[in-house]
């Protein structure tokens, strides 16, 4: 079972700025990781698949990286609707798994 | 547009059973794989099962095999899943999800529904 790590539990941003999430894997994943976002009473919504690729309609200010067993995920210059709880996702092995989520609130 | 619609969830008691249903429009359905992921009061995403687009292939999480099973209905558009034996950390909302293919790394998810609250209690 792979089992994914996120860091930090809470990350305290102000608008404007960036935040770098940290998703790890506990094997590699290769490329099989996905991104999404939730808002407090919403279904979740996809941002990045294939560790890098922005799903449909997602700004540019998302943006994914890495391989293997690390990655991360950069919001760059922070909106008011980017505070949220965001997740990643292993989809290279059964079971798939959920990071834990990472919080970004307003600082 | 794509649509998904839980329904199915009410209250519980431990050891009882439900059978949620999830409604799927806007997309041939029966061409790509379909999963339900749960998220407890609270908490974080959990992946329950999956099931393949003929439904020949099924995988569920260990915290629910044997208990739960998974299935769909291509000619009526929708998917279930039979949870037995309930328990009360079961709790939690059950969203369907739908996955980007029927093969290859395609178990990651563009269209979720709003979920429908399960709640196990005496």
């Amino acid at each position: 079972e792979v089992v994914m790590t996120q860091s930090p539990a809470t990350l305290s941003v102000s608008l404007g700025e960036r935040a770098t999430l940290s998703c790890r894997a506990s094997q590699s994943v290769d490329s099989n990781l996905a991104w999404y976002q939730q808002k407090p009473g919403q279904a979740p919504r996809l941002l990045i698949f294939g560790a890098s690729t922005r799903a449909t309609g997602i700004p540019v200010r998302f943006s994914g990286s890495g391989s293997g067993t690390d990655f991360t995920l950069t919001i760059s210059n922070l909106q008011s609707e980017d505070f949220a709880v965001y997740y990643c996702q292993q989809y290279n092995n059964w079971p798939l798994s959920f990071g834990g989520g990472t919080k970004v609130e307003i600082k | 547009e794509v649509q998904l619609l839980e329904s199915g969830g009410g209250l519980i008691q431990p050891g009882g059973s439900l059978r949620l249903s999830c409604a799927a429009s806007g997309f041939t359905f029966s061409s790509y794989t379909m999963t339900w992921v749960r998220q407890a009061p609270g908490k974080g995403l959990e992946w329950v099962s999956t099931i393949y687009g003929d439904g020949g292939y099924t995988y569920y999480a260990d915290s629910v095999k044997g208990r739960f099973t998974i299935s769909r209905d291509n000619s009526k558009n929708t998917l279930y899943l039979q949870v037995n034996s309930l328990r009360a950390e079961d709790t939690a909302i059950y969203y369907c999800a739908k996955g980007v293919g029927n093969s290859g790394y395609t178990n990651y998810f563009d269209y979720w529904g709003q979920g429908t609250l399960a709640t196990v209690s005496s």
